[in-house]
């Protein structure tokens, strides 16, 4: 999706592993977001950052840490992963106040095995 | 147990035909309510926001209603194309300046030939 870029796109863990995935946006907006999808149920939030320099935790922030490590960069890290947290993620991003749309990036699918 | 909830959970139409999808959410204070589409292996794109005070608003053949005194939303589709099959999410905003979004778990649509 225009203006926001995940890495990766796909990769496969072994339980106990760690990883980063990555969120670039060229829209220079303040607010960054990152979600979990999972098959029958909504879009849920993991973890959000308001402005530069804050992060907040979402409904399900567990097993999750985050960076805020510019206006443009908003990273997800997974310190050990488990199975659970087989999902695909989503990044979007939003004008500073939460009413204008939300834009996502196109995903990364992480299997835990 | 999700606020939102979204019916049908699939619908499969033929091209050039209309269909309308149905919202109902549970929770106030209330925002604003987004309808989004999610093609397969995408980012969800942004068709609709509504405020508490506006009760209809267009993007081209998608029409979203709301009413809020029933906590109801519909989301109207005209002239049905191929690419309109995708999953729609209706959205709502927790609250007003509330950065959590509550995500349904989406309506399947499948345009056939």
């Amino acid at each position: 999706n225009a203006g926001v870029t995940q890495t990766p796109k796909f990769q496969v863990l072994k339980t106990g592993q760690s990883m980063t995935l990555q969120c670039a946006q060229d829209m220079n907006h303040n607010s960054m977001y990152w979600y979990r999808q999972d098959p029958g149920m909504g879009l849920r939030l993991i973890y959000y950052s308001a402005s530069e320099g804050t992060t907040d935790k979402g409904e399900v922030p567990n097993g999750y840490n985050v960076s805020r490590l510019n206006k443009r960069e908003f990273s997800l890290r997974l310190e050990s992963a488990a199975p659970s947290q087989t999902s695909v993620y989503f990044c979007a991003i939003s004008e500073a106040v939460p009413n204008y749309g939300y834009t996502f990036g196109s995903g990364t699918r992480l299997t835990v095995v | 147990k999700n606020q939102v909830e979204q019916s049908p959970q699939s619908l499969i139409i033929l091209e050039g035909k209309n269909c309308t999808l149905q919202c109902n959410y549970t929770v106030s204070p209330f925002s604003n309510l987004r309808w989004y589409k999610q093609d397969t292996g995408r980012g969800p794109v942004s068709l609709t926001i509504m405020t508490f005070s506006e009760n209809t608003k267009s993007n081209g053949r998608y029409t979203a209603t709301l009413d809020a005194d029933t906590k109801q939303s519909s989301l109207h589709i005209t002239a049905s194309q191929l690419s309109d099959s995708a999953s729609y999410i209706c959205v709502k905003t927790r609250g007003a300046g509330s950065y959590q979004l509550t995500f349904g778990k989406g309506t399947k649509l499948s345009v056939i030939p």
